[in-house]
């Protein structure tokens, strides 16, 4: 089973809404990162929150982590069509000797210009 | 500053052959990580390399192998293709895990067909 599995699978909405991705995990964490790709494309690195971060803004980028619930989302405000784009999270394991990112199976996201 | 790449970014093999893909990481980055990214699906791990070590691998069969070199650059195999190989292959790079808080950097990856 995945680490971390976002939510919705995909979304779509109207240039100019809101756009809100969730994402969980199982177990502790260093930091959940998430990630955009393009179609086709490698995934650029989008904002890193660390486990002990409650709250990370980055332009239009809203995230929020709860530790307690193992949940994290991601908020896109005033969307645009280029934000189009696969929305992953990844975490990595909190682990004494060595770790690894996992990413969850992402949530595609639509903006209809 | 150059980012990480990847070659070749096209490759067609027939099943039973051999595959070998490369990765440059940015420079100053020495772990080295691989990703399978089957279409329409999330990203599989397969492979992480820092310092020169494979420091640990996912749920893949022995045909998936690779190697970092003094460089930092990877090279993934995956030997005895299979249908089910064809995939998006994506390499990143980063600074030593130890720090716990380092960003992935990917390439554009390397499209694999097997037929």
């Amino acid at each position: 089973s995945q680490q971390g599995e976002e939510d919705p699978q995909a979304l779509s909405i109207q240039e100019g809404e809101n756009a809100t991705m969730n994402c969980s995990y199982k177990t502790s964490i260093n930091n959940l990162q998430w990630y955009r790709q393009n179609s086709g494309r490698g995934l650029v690195h989008l904002i890193l929150i660390r486990s002990n971060e409650r709250e990370k803004h980055s332009g239009r980028l809203r995230v929020t982590l709860d530790t307690s619930k193992k949940s994290s989302s991601l908020l896109i405000t005033a969307s645009r069509a280029a934000d189009t784009a696969s929305y992953f999270c990844a975490t990595d394991l909190l682990k004494t000797s060595y770790d690894k990112v996992i990413f969850g199976p992402g949530t595609s996201l639509s903006v209809i210009p | 500053e150059a980012g990480v790449t990847q070659s070749p970014t096209h490759l067609i093999k027939t099943r039973g052959q051999q595959a070998t893909l490369r990765c440059s990481p940015i420079s100053g980055h020495t772990s080295v990580y691989w990703y399978q990214q089957a279409l329409g699906l999330g990203l599989q791990f397969l492979l992480w390399y820092d310092e020169g070590e494979e420091r640990n691998r996912g749920n893949f069969p022995p045909r998936f192998s690779g190697r970092q070199f003094p460089n930092y650059s990877s090279e993934l195999n995956v030997n005895a293709l299979e249908l089910e190989d064809s995939a998006l292959y994506l390499c990143a790079s980063s600074f030593t895990t130890g720090v716990h808080n380092s960003p992935l950097h990917f390439g554009n990856g390397t499209r694999l067909t097997v037929t």
